[in-house]
């Protein structure tokens, strides 16, 4: 089955304790992204991974890290995680946008964090 | 500036009643592609709809049908016949596609729409 895979599903934290979000994906596909959604302020981009190798931020990047070593993962890593980075987080694949006979994404079932 | 706009925040009907839930986009790309998400309480993202900016055709799926007019920058959706299992949280979303984009996906904030028995 074609899936985005994250883990874990939940999680509580303590400020400061580093955690990484994993993410994988079955599809080969060449783009991933990591998305946090929060009330009132919608869905926004963390980072995106255009290939292998190949990362940049989004429009809230600070506190997070990624990295692409391989095509079918891409963690999201919270060095020193702090109460405002408490949010609903999402992972997403998909072919590149220039390939428009194919383009769409995925969605990870989403991960619930909590900094206290 | 790219920008999606879901006027309607919530939306309340009783079973059986035909809702359309509104989109509208702005981009000044001429390539684009425009989504639908459902967002059900157990929170993950399910895809809906995909619709490239070539193609106006609409679409019907069983009780969902959407309907993408250019002219007026919008890309609306209607559910037939609502069902209480249609409660969920629905996202209109826009990636531009042309050069130099970056595959980001702009959500609107959403439309709550509960379906009442």
């Amino acid at each position: 089955e074609a899936q985005v895979t994250q883990n874990p599903r939940y999680l509580i934290t303590v400020t400061g304790k580093k955690l990484t979000v994993t993410c994988s994906q079955n599809m080969n596909h060449e783009y991933m992204s990591w998305y946090r959604q929060d009330p009132g302020l919608g869905l926004r981009q963390i980072y995106y991974s255009m290939n292998v190798e190949v990362t940049d931020k989004g429009d809230v990047p600070e506190g997070y890290k990624v990295s692409r070593k391989e095509k079918r993962n891409f963690p999201l890593i919270l060095e020193s995680p702090s109460p405002n980075q408490t949010s609903l987080y999402f992972c997403a694949s998909s072919t590149t946008p220039f390939d428009r006979a194919s383009y769409g994404y995925t969605f990870g079932s989403g991960t619930r964090l909590t900094v206290v | 500036a790219q920008k999606v706009t879901q006027a309607q925040t919530e939306i309340s009907v009783v079973e059986k009643e035909d809702v359309t839930l509104d989109c509208v986009y702005e981009t000044r790309d001429t390539t684009y592609y425009l989504f639908w998400y459902k967002q059900p309480p157990s929170g993950e993202l399910v895809f809906l709809i995909r619709r490239n900016s070539f193609d106006e055709q609409n679409e019907i799926s069983g009780r969902y049908s959407w309907n993408f007019q250019k002219s007026t920058s919008s890309f609306n959706f209607t559910i037939t016949a609502s069902q209480v299992v249609d409660s969920a949280v629905y996202f209109c979303a826009l990636s531009e596609g042309g050069s130099g984009n970056t595959g980001k996906l702009i959500f609107g904030q959403g439309t709550t729409l509960q379906v009442k028995p």
